[in-house]
């Protein structure tokens, strides 16, 4: 069965540092797979997405992410992070075999120090 | 382009009682699953509809429950609510496979 580990529960970082999130899958083909994040009480906004191709993604706010096969992995990364950035971030891929339907690793809290 | 709106954004219920859930999905969107988020948890998925459909379920018992109406949106069912069901749950629509695109989620808590 598909699934999706974060290894990092949690992560604190200085602002203007830089960041990389873990995401390894679970998978039998290639698959989509999907970055979230979500602000405290808030639902999930899309960062960015790989379906096919380039491996290395580019999303919003400056987060890029890159797949790789060989180590199962689809890592989140930004070269400096702002304060705003602090929020749970949920990596996901969806299943193919049967419903549609989207399985989200256990997300990691990052939190960010002035 | 209206995105999915979710209502209420907070509900507080007793334990027993029972709860609605709706949904607006995004325009042209005829998909719609429902996730529970619990507190520290990554969501999980509940079901989906399609075309007023239930289309999948995921590992919840039968006091969760769902319907969709001809204009796509959704209402999701919870029936003697537990302590348990305290969570953010949040809608997501799309086309049949497409991307999902989340609504901001209500949050649930049972006393």
């Amino acid at each position: 069965a598909q699934s999706v580990t974060q290894p990092d529960i949690h992560i604190t970082v200085s602002e203007g540092a830089s960041l990389e999130l873990r995401c390894n899958y679970s998978y039998g083909a290639t698959p989509y797979l999907f970055w979230y994040v979500q602000s405290p009480g808030q639902g999930l906004q899309l960062l960015l997405k790989y379906f096919s191709g380039d491996t290395l993604v580019q999303g919003i706010k400056g987060f890029e992410a890159e797949f790789k096969r060989s180590q199962s992995s689809f890592n989140l990364r930004k070269p400096s992070v702002h304060w705003s950035d602090a929020a749970e971030y949920f990596c996901a891929v969806p299943t193919t075999s049967g419903t549609y339907k989207y399985i989200f690793g256990t997300g990691t809290r990052l939190k960010v120090l002035a | 382009e209206t995105g999915v709106t979710q209502s209420p954004t907070h509900l507080i219920k007793t334990r027993g009682q029972q709860v609605t859930l709706r949904c607006s999905s995004q325009s042209g969107h005829n998909t719609v699953s429902w996730y529970q988020q619990a507190l520290g948890q990554g969501p999980q998925f509940i079901f989906q509809y399609y075309r007023e459909e239930e289309n999948g379920r995921g590992n919840f018992p039968p006091r969760f429950s769902g319907l969709q109406f001809p204009n796509y949106s959704s209402e999701l069912n919870v029936n003697a609510l537990e302590l348990d069901d305290s969570a953010l749950y949040l809608c997501a629509s799309s086309l049949r496979q497409g991307e999902a695109f989340f609504g901001q989620g209500t949050r649930l808590t049972v006393v």
